[in-house]
């Protein structure tokens, strides 16, 4: 079945520095790359997404890449802020069952 | 938007008891339904997959007879946690998928949180 390894467990960068969470899948049948932020005891949230089709996908601070090839994803997030203070993941999604990596802890230090 | 709602919330029950957590799909209909468990400080690990009118599909290490899942309707799953340790406090949180969305997109319950005293 799918793997997802995520890299790093923990990041800790200044306001306003980027951060860059990277992701590793096993299975090429997946299609589809979540990545979900998620608050002590609350359910993940989306945050954004791209599929097998596309290289590269931006909304404002935040932007992911895929390498179909490598099998390889990232997260960048730019301008950090305290409030970009979470926990997240990333995850493999083959027919609607999604594989979560196994998180990042991102830390913002004002 | 699409919503999925799980109940309850949080639960505490004593060793040897049995727990049902619900997950229903509010506004749309789910053949499928899929089921996490999430311990503290880790990741969220699949437990299963849950087939409306079919039997469950159960991942590597998870004891189907301990976890009991029913997808008795198109809009409800429920998980039975039977015979509950305290090793299986954990956080479970179930998922559906909205084929109706343009994108086909998966949704997320609030979670339970399940404490064994």
């Amino acid at each position: 079945g799918e793997n997802v390894e995520q890299h790093p467990s923990t990041l800790s960068v200044q306001e306003g520095d980027s951060a860059v969470i990277k992701c590793t899948y096993s299975d090429s049948a997946s299609n589809y790359f979540p990545w979900y932020k998620q608050e002590l005891g609350k359910r993940p949230q989306l945050i954004i997404d791209i599929r097998s089709n596309v290289g590269e996908k931006k909304d404002q601070r935040i932007a992911v890449t895929l390498n179909k090839t490598a099998k390889h994803f990232s997260l960048h997030i730019t301008e950090t802020q305290p409030e970009d203070s979470a926990v997240y993941f990333c995850a493999a999604e083959e027919g609607f069952k999604t594989i979560f990596g196994a998180g990042t802890r991102l830390f913002v230090k004002a | 938007g699409a919503v999925v709602s799980q109940h309850p919330s949080w639960v505490i029950c004593k060793s040897g008891t049995s727990v049902k957590i619900e997950c229903r799909s509010l506004d749309f209909q789910a053949t499928t339904m899929f089921w996490y468990r999430q311990f503290p400080k880790q990741s969220l690990m699949l437990m299963a997959t849950s087939n409306e009118g079919s039997k469950a599909t159960y991942e590597q290490g998870v004891e189907k007879d301990k976890f009991l899942i029913n997808h008795a309707s198109l809009t409800l799953s429920t998980l039975t946690v039977t015979s509950a340790h305290p090793e299986d406090s954990s956080f479970y949180i179930c998922s559906a998928p909205d084929s109706t969305v343009g994108l086909k997109k998966v949704f997320f319950g609030q979670g339970t949180r399940l404490t064994v005293v």
